[in-house]
């Protein structure tokens, strides 16, 4: 059973620039998470989709955006980037039963670096 | 709002030493608390959980309960090895299951 995966592992991108992090979630997810960790921080929050939609977003400029796919996959998209934007990527996903729904899966991030 | 406030490290211990690290949250509801644990290079692993007053979660030697009165969920092992080095990340989440919030990250060093 393949856990989260992300891609691409690393990215290396210019200030102004664009760049677009995917994510696939578990088998049997349907809940996908997004958060940014920076260097020696601990992930902050910036949005999770759920049925194709933006349920809930964390304190991010509306340069972050991101997109559910009915596959559930999703991505996260970041328009003109800053030397700020430079952390760790980390996609989450969440199962389907409502029960278990609080516990977030994480993959293995994408380190991003904006030059 | 919601925060998770973690002991400052860095943390480092012999090998076979009793470990704790101290986790105390402030949220509006009833949360649910986790501990999760990050290699260099990797993301982050679920270690354990507990989802409402007084569960004590476990896995791999490790123990955190759940203290409501004290608003605590420390994290604890009995005799720590090597291959425990990593940092440790206490998060709760309330009942939605929304969003997470993340302490700022304990590293912990095992020494031989």
């Amino acid at each position: 059973d393949a856990g989260v995966t992300q891609s691409p592992t690393h990215l290396i991108k210019t200030r102004g620039q664009q760049v677009t992090l995917r994510c696939s979630p578990k088998s049997g997810h349907d809940t996908v998470s997004w958060y940014q960790q920076a260097l020696g921080q601990g992930p902050q929050f910036i949005f999770q989709y759920y049925e194709e939609e933006e349920r809930q977003r964390g304190n991010f400029p509306d340069r972050f955006s991101g997109h559910q796919f009915p596959n559930y996959s999703s991505e996260l998209n970041v328009n003109a980037l800053l030397l700020g934007d430079s952390a760790l990527y980390l996609c989450a996903s969440s199962p389907m039963d409502f029960g278990a729904r609080k516990t977030q899966y994480f993959g293995p991030g994408t380190r991003l670096t904006v030059l | 709002g919601d925060s998770v406030t973690q002991m400052e490290g860095p943390v480092t211990l012999s090998e076979e030493a009793f470990l704790t690290i101290n986790c105390t949250y402030t949220a509006t509801g009833y949360p649910s608390l986790f501990w999760y644990v990050q290699y260099p290079g990797e993301g982050l692993q679920l270690l354990l959980k507990a989802t409402k007053a007084d569960d004590k979660g476990s896995n791999k030697g490790f123990e955190a309960t759940y203290r409501k009165e004290t608003t605590s969920f420390h994290l604890e092992k009995g005799s720590v090895q090597v291959s425990d080095s990593a940092v440790y990340f206490c998060a709760l989440t309330e009942n939605t299951g929304n969003q997470f919030y993340f302490g700022t990250g304990t590293s912990l060093t095992v020494i031989p």
